[in-house]
């Protein structure tokens, strides 16, 4: 079974600094697909950014890029500038691609604070 | 276009007592999904659906049943509520394998 784990339960970073959030997960399959939610505490899940595992590049998406390491299986979201605004509960979730009763599996997620 | 809508947002129950939480979306997904979220456990799914008709269990499905008459609802039931049970309920739709998931704005459930 596939699993995703967050190692992070808690960052921090100052305004206007950049911080990376990692994500590391287990699978056998070589096809899947990425992806990092933002939870503010409005409790609303809002995807910032997703990566298909068959493409080499790097996905970004503004001020958030993911570093996506298929062979070490790491998966990590690394946040430029970071505003107050970006303060929030970080999930990596992976889905397996091409199965259509295919599930997401969440890591257990990053509280990121932000100092202004 | 609504999206997916749950309701209600806020719930507390007593043990013992059943309820259901309210499931729809407009947009003609497959793919419906529950998942519970509780702190330091991030999103577990609870039950999920393939289309009308069709229900299977994720990783917690015990003390939740489903059905899915219809394509836009998805409804989740608690026969006999638990305080365990006490958690944020989201619902979320796709409409193919390889989407994006789109959530509900979740349901704060409390059971006394």
């Amino acid at each position: 079974a596939q699993t995703v784990t967050q190692s992070q339960p808690e960052m921090s970073v100052q305004e206007a600094e950049t911080v990376t959030l990692s994500c590391t997960y287990d699978t056998s399959e070589s096809d899947y697909y990425l992806f990092w939610y933002k939870q503010p505490p409005s409790r609303q899940m809002i995807l910032v950014i997703r990566q298909e595992a068959y493409k080499q590049q790097n996905a970004t998406e503004n001020r958030f890029s993911v570093n996506f390491q298929k062979a070490a299986k790491s998966f990590s979201l690394k946040i430029s500038d970071s505003q107050l605004g970006d303060a929030a509960m970080y999930f990596c979730a992976y889905l397996n691609y091409g199965g259509s009763q295919g599930n997401l599996i969440f890591g257990k997620g990053t509280k990121l604070s932000v100092k202004p | 276009n609504a999206g997916v809508t749950q309701t209600p947002k806020f719930q507390v129950l007593k043990t013992g007592q059943s309820m259901t939480l309210q499931c729809a979306q407009d947009m003609n997904h497959e793919y419906m999904s529950w998942y519970r979220q509780d702190p330091g456990m991030g999103l577990r799914l609870i039950h999920y659906s393939v289309g009308a008709g069709i229900t299977d269990q994720g990783e917690v499905p015990n003390g939740y049943n489903v059905s899915r008459s219809t394509t836009e609802d998805f409804p989740l039931r608690l026969l006999s509520a638990a305080p365990s049970q006490t958690s944020v309920y989201f619902c979320a739709s796709r409409r193919g394998s390889n989407e994006k998931l789109f959530f509900g704005s979740g349901t704060q459930l409390s059971v006394l």
